[in-house]
């Protein structure tokens, strides 16, 4: 069976440019998370959904981030506009349950 | 005070060597409690969940003590393959705001 996928797995982009980044869960797990790991900070919850409904928000950042799961099938993280301090990596990470998470691999983003 | 607290290492052992970690947690009400493991540049893989009583998974052993709150993971029998950060996960009893807590990992390297 597939696992979580990601895309792009790589993204260099310049301060200003929108980023989109994709997740695609497993299927038939009701929970989706969206973490992001830096040296300095380790892993942060950014958001996270239960069928497709977001449930808990509040590590977003800024309002430049924004998060969307049009269906259960398919996540969206976006961010508008970039800044260097956003260079990371962002995981998405899907659950049949609380606790048991499955990763992707991740989307490594360098913001110039 | 941090939600969930790690010794960041690293933690240097030979090969064959015994080694513990401990992961300390503030909120009393934290109901579950994992161990993932995070290879370098890859995505965190679940490790073993931690039940009240004690489980033991091969050369790895995980407890929780509540009075103390914390919750540990002990190897045995080190190998190299074992090197990697491994994050301890707590879920509060409230579902609210975030839940699934990471710490920030502990480094393990084994030494031939």
């Amino acid at each position: 069976d597939a696992g979580v996928i990601q895309s792009p797995r790589h993204e260099v982009t310049e301060m200003g440019q929108e980023v989109t980044l994709r997740c695609k869960p497993i299927s038939g797990h009701d929970y989706l998370f969206w973490y992001r790991q830096t040296m300095m900070r380790g892993l942060e919850l950014l958001i996270y959904f239960n069928n497709n409904v977001p449930i808990d928000d509040s590590g977003m950042p800024e309002d430049r981030f924004s998060a969307k799961m049009p269906n259960a099938s398919f996540s969206t993280l976006k961010i508008q506009p970039s800044e260097p301090r956003d260079s990371a990596v962002y995981f998405c990470a899907s659950s049949p349950g609380r606790g048991e998470l499955f990763f992707g691999e991740g989307s490594r983003l360098t913001v110039l | 005070r941090k939600e969930v607290e790690q010794d960041p290492g690293p933690f240097n052992v030979p090969e064959g060597a015994t080694v513990a970690f401990n992961c300390t947690y503030s909120n009393s009400a934290s109901q579950s409690f994992f161990w993932y493991r995070q290879d370098c540049r890859k995505e965190p893989k679940l490790l073993m969940s931690v039940y009240s009583s004690g489980n033991e998974d091969g050369r790895f052993t995980a407890q929780l003590n509540r009075a103390s709150q914390y919750i540990s993971l002990l190897i045995r029998d080190s190998k190299l393959s074992d090197s990697a950060t491994y994050l301890c996960v707590v879920i509060p009893m409230d579902t609210g705001r975030r839940a699934l807590t990471f710490g920030s990992g502990t480094r393990l390297q084994v030494q031939p």
